[in-house]
């Protein structure tokens, strides 16, 4: 089946603590995207990407590292310099057409102790 | 200044009634796209419908059909028959054209849609 997959479902977090999610596409998108979500909110863009090793920072890049080695990945790290980073992490996929659909991931909650 | 406003925080509806969720947008891009989607309470983000600046007829797809009015700048999701699955929160989101190829959805705060037996 295509799809979006993210892993792990549940992470839990020192402070101090570096941690990267993992995503993975078999769609054939060329463009894919992290998106964090905290409570009662909106989604807020982090990093995306539209080709193979080349990615632009989102709204809320601080604190937060990215790759792009591979079409079908895009891991996100989680650095200790995120000063917040408790929240619900999504990764979407899409073609580079405007009117391509985003589709999404089941997404990350992460925790930090 | 926000790009996509969804005014409703919460909203009730009677099983198989319909039901409209607000949306109105900013851009001063003549070319653009409207989604819609929905997020269960395990937290998927589901997608429902799109309509595009320049089609001139409101997208449907079964149940889910948007109210596009151009000159207002909204694009309203209707749910008609409601079910009690349809209980979630609803995002719309825009995307604008870019030079460089696509670009990332931005997103409203959502609306949620709690359907009452």
């Amino acid at each position: 089946d295509g799809g979006i997959t993210q892993s792990p479902k549940y992470l839990f977090r020192k402070e101090g603590q570096n941690v990267t999610l993992s995503c993975e596409q078999n769609l054939n998108h060329d463009a894919m995207y992290w998106y964090r979500q905290d409570p009662g909110q909106g989604l807020r863009l982090i990093y995306y990407s539209q080709i193979v090793n080349d990615f632009q920072k989102g709204d809320i890049a601080e604190g937060y590292s990215v790759s792009r080695e591979k079409k079908e990945s895009f891991p996100l790290t989680v650095t200790s310099a995120q000063k917040n980073p408790t929240a619900f992490y999504l990764c979407a996929s899409s073609g580079l057409a405007g009117s391509d659909t985003q589709y999404f991931g089941p997404g990350t909650r992460l925790t930090v102790l | 200044a926000q790009k996509i406003t969804q005014t409703q925080p919460g909203m009730f509806v009677q099983e198989k009634e319909a039901v409209t969720l607000d949306c109105t947008y900013d851009t001063s891009d003549p070319s653009y796209g409207l989604f819609w989607y929905k997020q269960p309470s395990s937290g998927e983000m589901i997608f429902l419908i799109y309509q595009g600046s320049y089609d001139q007829q409101n997208a449907t797809e079964g149940r889910y059909s948007l109210n596009f009015q151009k000159a207002r700048k909204s694009a309203n999701l209707v749910i008609s028959a409601s079910q009690l699955g349809d209980s979630a929160m609803y995002f719309c989101a825009m995307r604008e054209p870019h030079f460089s190829g696509n670009t990332p959805l931005v997103f409203g705060k959502g609306t949620r849609l709690s359907v009452i037996a």
